[in-house]
This record gives C-alpha cells, structure tokens and sequence, in this order.
C-alpha cells in the first residue's frame, strides 16, 4: 500500500521560505507525477504543482516564480520549496501521487496534509 | 475566481439521486476527476477519465460529460457521503491544472 507523508515546519516567518518534504513508502517514485496542492483553511483545493517521473516540473502560473519542486529518488522524497511568503500562503499543504489516464491525471493517493502557517 | 465551476451547495434526501456539475471550457477537451473532501481529512478520488471508479469506491459514483459540463452522480446517497466534492482538470491553456471551487453534498 502507497503511503505519502509530509514533513517540515508548521510555521514560518513572512518574507521566508516554506520548505516541505514528501516521504513515499510502499511503491517507488520513479514513476507518476508528484504533486504539491494546498488548501487554505475554509477555502477550496490549489495545485501548486508537479514534478514528473523524468524530472519534468510543471507550476501553477500563479505561483511559479517562487515554487520549485525536486525530487531525491535515493531518499523516495519530493520536496516544496515557496519563497518571499505572506500570510495568504497559511494553507494545510498535501503532497499526492498522479497517475496518468492519458491526457489527465488522478490524485490516487496523498498524504495527510500538513496544516503551515505563515506569521 | 477557478476556471472551473461549481455550485456551492446541494442537498439530497437519504437514497435519492444528486447529480454534482462542474463547467469550463477545457472540458470540451479533456476529462475530469472528481474528490470527495470529509472534514479534517485528505481528498479522496472518486472518479477519473470518462467514468473510472478506483478500488474501493462504491458503483453509487458515477461520471459522465457533455460539451464544458462534467458531472458527478451518487446514485442512492448515503448518509456517509455527506462531503465536499471537487472536480480537477486542465486549465484552458491546457498546460497546467486546476481544481473546481468544490460543492458541499448534504445528505
């Protein structure tokens, strides 16, 4: 059974950089699209973005200057990194695997989430 | 605002029908795949592509399309399907991807 599990601070300063990292047991990461997608509380579901079997990352347009998403095949990990935060980016953060059906894809399995605040 | 959109909020008798939609314009060309979201927890898909049921999930969940409109139906509603419901596809560019604004089912 594939399991995703998040790690990193729950708080962070404004202007800082939120760190994040996603542990993967039960199946390998050298395949599917692994994804980083937020949820601030009250609010709905953001894809931030992926980073693919091949090392191919794809952001979303709105947080691409200061996303970047990595992968330690070694470690089974991917990771988020968020830059020059603000109180906006306070959100629980998921990471999850995507699994490709042809041109789309399906969150088949996440993580718990990680509740980050920014303050 | 999401380039995708859905309704805020249904309700359905207990056993009855609810048919969730979700519109935009990167539907005409790609499919959806559809979460349910219970309080405190992590989404869980429920559907993807044209009507795809993971392991686990009840045949109740059903999907379908038709021209910018993607829908969710739950055949039968039971009081544990009481959750919000998000759809994902491509965004118009067809580049990226992008979560519906979610609809919360009352049951």
């Amino acid at each position: 059974q594939v399991q995703l599990q998040e790690s990193g601070p729950g708080l962070v300063k404004p202007s800082e950089t939120l760190s994040l990292s996603c542990t993967v047991s039960g199946g390998s990461i050298s395949s599917y699209y692994w994804t980083w997608i937020r949820q601030p509380p009250g609010k709905g579901l953001e894809w931030i973005g992926h980073i693919s079997y091949s090392g191919i990352t794809n952001y979303s347009p709105s947080l691409r200057r200061r996303a970047t998403i990595s992968v330690d095949t070694s470690k089974n990990q991917f990771s988020l990194k968020l830059t020059s935060v603000t109180a906006t980016d306070t959100a629980v953060y998921f990471c999850a695997r995507g699994y490709s059906y042809g041109p789309g894809l399906g969150f088949d399995y996440w993580g718990q989430g990680i509740l980050v605040t920014v303050s | 605002s999401s380039e995708l959109t859905q309704d805020p909020a249904v309700s359905v008798a207990l056993g009855q029908t609810v048919r969730i939609t979700c519109q935009g314009d990167s539907l005409r060309i790609y499919y959806v795949s559809w979460y349910q979201q219970k309080p405190g927890q992590a989404p869980v898909l429920v559907i993807f592509g044209k009507n795809n049921r993971p392991s686990g999930i009840p045949d109740r969940f059903s999907g379908s399309r038709s021209g910018n409109t993607a829908s969710l139906t739950i055949t039968g509603a039971q009081a544990e399907d009481e959750a919000d419901y998000y759809c994902m596809s491509r965004d118009s560019s067809g580049n990226h991807y992008v979560f519906g604004s979610g609809t919360t089912v009352t049951v």
